[in-house]
C-alpha cells in the first residue's frame, strides 16, 4: 500500500458527462501529480501542485482540470467527456519530488 | 513516452535473472526510475537511480546505468512468479515531471 488513496476505483459515465476523481496524498507529502495511463499513449504526465498551487502542467486538455484544497487532497475535473478519455488516471504524491509514490487510479470508461 | 524506449516483451524461466534494458535521450535527465505495475494495480516504485551514480543494488534488484550511452537497466535477481508484471523506466528532469517508457511485460515460466 502506498499510502495515496483515490477514488472511485472505477467510474463509468457517458459521453458528455462530467466526473471528479479524487485523491487523497500520503501523509505530509505536499506535491500530488496527475497521471493518464491509455493503451495508445501509454502513462503521460498531466499536471502537479504543490501545497495548493499549480506548478507544472502537461499534456492535460483544456476540458480537464485539477485542483488541491489546503487539506492537501486534490480533485481531476473531467468534462465534456469523449470516448478517447476512456483511461486509467493515477494520482501520485511526493514529499521531496524525487521519490513519487502512486495510488491504484481511477479506471474511468467513457460509453 | 517517446523520449524513453523498452522492449515490450521479456519471458524468464523461474529462477533465473532478468535484465531489462531502457533507453532515454535527455541528457539532463536527474533521477531514473523502475517503476513495477501488476494487474489491476498502480505503479509500484521500486528504485531509482540519481544520474551521477553507475550502480544500484537493493537486495535481489541491480540497476546500471550508462551515462554516456543513456542506457538504464534493471537485473531482478532470481526471478520468481511474482515478479510477472509490467515494468516501467522513467526519467525526471530538473522539474521533477516523470516521463515513462512503454512498459516492459515480463513473464516469468515456471
Amino acid at each position: 500500500d502506498s499510502g495515496v488513496t483515490q477514488t472511485p476505483k472505477h467510474l463509468i459515465t457517458a459521453t458528455g458527462q462530467r466526473v471528479t476523481l479524487r485523491c487523497s496524498p500520503r501523509s505530509g507529502d505536499l506535491s500530488v501529480y496527475w497521471y493518464q495511463q491509455s493503451l495508445d499513449q501509454g502513462l503521460q504526465f498531466l499536471i502537479q501542485y504543490y501545497n495548493g498551487e499549480e506548478r507544472a502542467k502537461g499534456n492535460i486538455l483544456e476540458r480537464f482540470s485539477a485542483q488541491q484544497f489546503p487539506d492537501l487532497h486534490s480533485e481531476l475535473n473531467l468534462s465534456s467527456l469523449e470516448l478517447g478519455d476512456s483511461a486509467l488516471y493515477f494520482c501520485a504524491s511526493s514529499v521531496d519530488g524525487v521519490e513519487l509514490f502512486f495510488g491504484s487510479g481511477t479506471q474511468l470508461s467513457v460509453l | 513516452g517517446e523520449d524513453v524506449e523498452q522492449s515490450l516483451f521479456l519471458s524468464v524461466r523461474e529462477g533465473d535473472s532478468s535484465v531489462i534494458n531502457c533507453t532515454y535521450t535527455d541528457s539532463s535527465s536527474t533521477y531514473l526510475y523502475w517503476y513495477k505495475q501488476e494487474p489491476g494495480a498502480g505503479l509500484q516504485l521500486l528504485t531509482y537511480i540519481f544520474s551521477n551514480m553507475d550502480m544500484k543494488q537493493d537486495q535481489r534488484l541491480t540497476v546500471l546505468l550508462n551515462k554516456k550511452d543513456k542506457h538504464l537497466s534493471l537485473r531482478i535477481a532470481d526471478t520468481q512468479t511474482g515478479d510477472s508484471a509490467i515494468y516501467f523506466c522513467a526519467e525526471s528532469r530538473s522539474d521533477y515531471k516523470l516521463s515513462f517508457g512503454a512498459g516492459t511485460t515480463v513473464t516469468v515460466r515456471a
